[in-house]
């Protein structure tokens, strides 16, 4: 069975500081890796892609370890607007993405 | 603007009643899935479809049915069968042709049973 695990948190940051997630996940078969981030009662949506190589978008990067099957996202700079639930998610079947169940991030002012 | 509709976006249902879910995409998607997420809890695939007129199961599949009779559409049927029908519907699509594996989401439909 695919699993992917998350700590579901909730993450009690200050506006500025660092926050780093982890992921891990079952399936070793799996090809893409993808972080989403859900807003309270919206649909995902997707953050970023992760790539091998790793991944930077502005304050925030992505990375993925293959062998130790994790992939973690690191938000630098944290804005009171990072608030949200960030779900994990694997795949590269035709039975699209596994996700995890998220981890809640709350930004404090 | 590009993008997945699924309707109603609130629904109130009786017990015993069947109710479907309506997903629609412009996006020209070949591959589309109904995922399930009740709260504090990841997302749970019940059907997908790559192609128009095949379907498959997902992991929570039992009291739900579907069709792909166009490549745009593919409505959710939640049966009474469905013992805990409550809950928030996400429907997604994705293109085989970039097989990046992104999944693209519509805004969901939020069921509830009384």
């Amino acid at each position: 069975r695919k699993e992917v695990e998350q700590d579901p948190g909730p993450f009690n940051v200050p506006e500025g500081a660092t926050v780093a997630f982890n992921c891990t996940y079952s399936n070793s078969a799996s090809q893409s890796f993808f972080w989403y981030r859900q807003d309270c009662r919206k649909e995902p949506k997707l953050l970023m892609s992760v790539y091998s190589s790793g991944n930077e978008d502005g304050r925030f990067t992505a990375q993925l370890n293959r062998a130790s099957q994790y992939i973690s996202l690191l938000i630098r700079d944290s804005k009171l607007s990072d608030s949200a639930t960030y779900l994990c998610a694997t795949g590269g079947g035709a039975d699209g993405l596994t996700f995890g169940k998220g981890t809640h991030l709350i930004i404090q002012p | 603007d590009g993008g997945i509709t699924q309707s109603p976006k609130y629904l109130f249902r009786k017990e015993g009643q069947n109710v479907t879910l309506s997903c629609e995409q412009n996006l020209n998607h070949d591959a589309m899935y109904w995922y399930r997420q009740d709260p504090g809890q990841g997302l749970r695939l019940i059907y997908y479809s790559q192609i128009v007129n095949d379907f498959q199961k997902g992991d929570i599949a039992e009291g739900y049915s579907v069709s792909r009779e166009k490549k745009e559409s593919f409505p959710l049927t939640v049966t009474s069968a469905q013992k805990n029908p409550t809950a928030f519907y996400l429907c997604a699509s994705s293109s085989r042709t970039t097989n990046t594996g992104e999944l693209f989401f519509g805004e969901g439909s939020r069921l509830t049973v009384l």
